[in-house]
């Protein structure tokens, strides 16, 4: 079986640009997370989605938004980037069933680089 | 609130074994979480620990909970060349369905032949 994919691998952008990242889950996951790592940190949450719906979203502004398509894959967007949005991209997919349990954990694709020249 | 943290660096020869460990604090986790992640690389899942567990064991991964203290630790037995990485500890808080992971800073093993 596949795991999460994402598109692009890498990116470079100018300040001030727009960009779109791509992840598709775990086939049957019906929840997607994104995290942003900065070098040399951990991972840091930015949104979930689950069954098209916003469940949770971290701290960063509202230049960062995201969705979720029916066919449960999402995409993220940053607007307006600034050198700082430099950082690999993470997604995840899990199944969030609601009864909780090993279900929840989540699984990681390879990421996007995103470079803001 | 939410802080994870961990040790940053950890040397280890070959064929021994390695303790990589992580506190946390907040008590409402329920789930916590080891990720290893190679240089350019996503993060792998090792393994996860309930937080009404004391240890797990998965092949040459033990993890050991203690509660009171808020410590958690990884120990990978004989250890070898291709298990150096950066090792993530995470924990997932359980809120009106939301398990967003809250990650250390991680712990890079370097593992010496």
């Amino acid at each position: 079986d596949a795991g999460v994919t994402q598109s692009p691998t890498h990116l470079i952008k100018t300040r001030g640009q727009q960009v779109t990242l791509r992840c598709s889950p775990i086939s049957g996951h019906k929840s997607v997370s994104w995290y942003q790592q900065v070098l040399g940190q951990g991972p840091q949450f930015i949104f979930q989605y689950y069954e098209k719906e916003e469940r949770g979203r971290g701290n960063f502004p509202d230049r960062f938004s995201a969705r979720q398509f029916p066919n449960y894959s999402s995409e993220l967007n940053v607007n307006a980037l600034l050198l700082g949005d430099s950082a690999l991209y993470l997604c995840a997919s899990s199944y969030l069933d609601s009864s909780g349990g090993a279900k929840d954990t989540q699984y990681f694709g390879p990421g996007t680089r995103l470079t803001v020249l | 609130g939410e802080d994870v943290e961990q040790s940053l660096f950890l040397s280890v020869r070959e064929g021994d074994s390695s303790v990589i460990n992580c506190t946390y604090t907040d008590s409402s986790s329920t789930y916590l979480y080891w990720y290893k992640q190679e240089p350019g690389a996503g993060l792998q899942l090792l393994t996860y620990i309930f937080s009404n567990m004391d240890m797990k064991q998965d092949q040459r991964l033990t993890v050991l909970l203690n509660k009171k203290d808020k410590h958690l630790s990884l120990r990978i037995a004989d250890t070898q060349t291709g298990d150096s990485a950066i090792y993530f500890c995470a924990e997932s808080l359980r809120d009106t369905g939301r398990r967003a992971l809250t990650f250390g800073s991680g712990t890079r093993l370097q593992v010496q032949p």
